[in-house]
């Protein structure tokens, strides 16, 4: 079964506007922790922001937060006053308490920011 | 930058080839993550060491292996290349193992075999 899905292949979002990136994830472990990256076209992998199960505040880390829902297994990045260096593709993923702590990542999701 | 290094940027070989792709961890971390990136698999877990011992394997090949040496620098060897074996190869670093470590991903190594 997939552990985290993506479901918005690719979106637009005009210059300095907010976007929100969808992320649902499955899993029976109460201790998991929830990470999204970014990968410009250059291709490295960027650390953005992380979520912990237990965590009773959704986490911010400047003009990234993540909309954390978790009777709702969702996980939503939000970009708020997008520029254009945001534009690249976005990956939730998931580590799990039990096991091997390895990252689940979900598809992926391409960010065009138009100016 | 991360702090993770890898080593070659770019690699281009042959099928039936072997190759070795080269990280450097963080300093001072002690876990080791292997990835593959590829267009129909997307990100997967390869492997992972933590202080020179092997700790989990994922979708791994038995064409490929792994290793972790004293100064914690890790290698991934890929051998009988096949066209398939062509992705993004990426190295993770985190301080300890557990969930509330975040992973910091190397540059990678695209490997292209033709």
């Amino acid at each position: 079964a997939q552990k985290i899905t993506q479901t918005q292949p690719g979106m637009f979002v005009q210059e300095k506007e907010a976007v929100t990136l969808d992320c649902t994830y499955d899993t029976s472990d109460p201790s998991y922790g929830l990470f999204w990256y970014k990968q410009p076209s250059s291709g490295e992998m960027i650390f953005l922001i992380y979520q912990g199960s237990y965590d009773q505040q959704n986490a911010t880390e400047g003009r990234y937060s993540l909309n954390f829902q978790k009777a709702r297994k969702s996980a939503n990045l939000v970009i708020s006053a997008s520029q254009l260096g945001d534009s690249a593709m976005y990956f939730c993923a998931m580590r799990e308490g039990q096991g091997d702590y390895k990252l689940s990542f979900g598809a992926g999701t391409t960010v065009t920011v138009r100016a | 930058d991360s702090g993770v290094t890898q080593t070659p940027k770019h690699l281009i070989t042959a099928t039936g080839q072997r190759v070795t792709l080269r990280c450097s961890p963080r300093s001072g971390d002690l876990s080791v993550y292997w990835y593959q990136q590829s267009l129909d698999q997307g990100l997967q877990f390869l492997i992972q060491y933590y202080n020179g011992e092997e700790r989990a394997k994922g979708n791994i090949l038995e064409r490929f292996s792994a290793q972790q040496f004293p100064d914690l620098h890790s290698e991934l060897n890929l051998s009988s290349l096949e066209l398939g074996d062509s992705a993004l190869y990426f190295c993770a670093s985190s301080a300890r193992t557990g969930i509330y470590n975040e992973q910091f991903f190397g540059p990678g190594t695209r490997l292209t075999v033709l």
